[in-house]
């Protein structure tokens, strides 16, 4: 079945640094690739996700990047700010599935 | 806007104990799922359902169960509950495949 590694485990930046987190998953076959933000004590909420036809997606700070032949996605977050600390979870899916595969999760800390 | 509510936020339970966790979510999703979260494993497939009374076992279905009733609700029950099962539990939900929509988590303690 489907393994997603995700690294690193935490990531400390400077306020207007970049971040940048990365996951790599084992199945050829997944093509849907969300990234997950969970502040403190609350849900995890979708904040970008890519498909297996496009390469690279942009929303405003956040881009995320896909190699289908490395089978690894990134996340990066530009201009970081306090707000940007939370817990970000990448996961994959194969086509035709409801089930998704999530990373361990990697502790974002954006130091004023 | 979806909403996914999970009955209880936090639950103390006593080991041997049956537990249940109540998940409801008010889009007509097809699809609904339970994970566990722990720290430094991340989010683990329980169990999901695509359809009513349909099941299927995730990742780490060992020592629980879910009931799909209903399509809004979706149950999960630890017939036996240990303290190894302490853990937060996130419900969420989906339509067709698109991404699921996650509750606020019910933080369980087995003591």
């Amino acid at each position: 079945g489907e393994n997603v590694e995700q690294h690193p485990s935490t990531l400390s930046v400077q306020e207007g640094d970049s971040a940048v987190i990365k996951c790599t998953y084992s199945d050829s076959a997944s093509n849907y690739f969300p990234w997950y933000k969970q502040e403190l004590g609350k849900r995890p909420q979708l904040i970008i996700d890519i498909r297996s036809n496009v390469g690279e997606k942009k929303d405003q700070r956040i881009a995320v990047t896909l190699n289908k032949t490395a089978k690894h996605f990134s996340l990066h977050i530009t201009e970081t700010q306090p707000e940007d600390s939370a817990v970000y979870f990448c996961a994959a899916a194969g086509e035709g599935t409801y089930k998704y595969i999530f990373g361990t999760g990697t502790r974002l800390k954006v130091l004023a | 806007d979806v909403k996914v509510t999970q009955s209880s936020r936090y639950l103390v339970k006593r080991t041997g104990e049956k537990v249940f966790l109540e998940c409801v979510q008010d889009m007509d999703h097809e699809n609904m799922f339970w994970y566990r979260q722990d720290p430094g494993l991340g989010l683990r497939l329980i169990y999901f359902s695509y359809d009513v009374k349909m099941k299927e076992k995730g990742d780490i279905p060992e020592g629980y169960s879910v009931s799909r009733e209903k399509k809004e609700r979706f149950s999960l029950i630890l017939e036996s509950a240990s303290t190894n099962q302490t853990s937060m539990y996130l419900c969420a939900s989906s339509l067709n495949r698109d991404l699921p929509h996650f509750g606020n988590g019910t933080r369980l303690t087995v003591t």
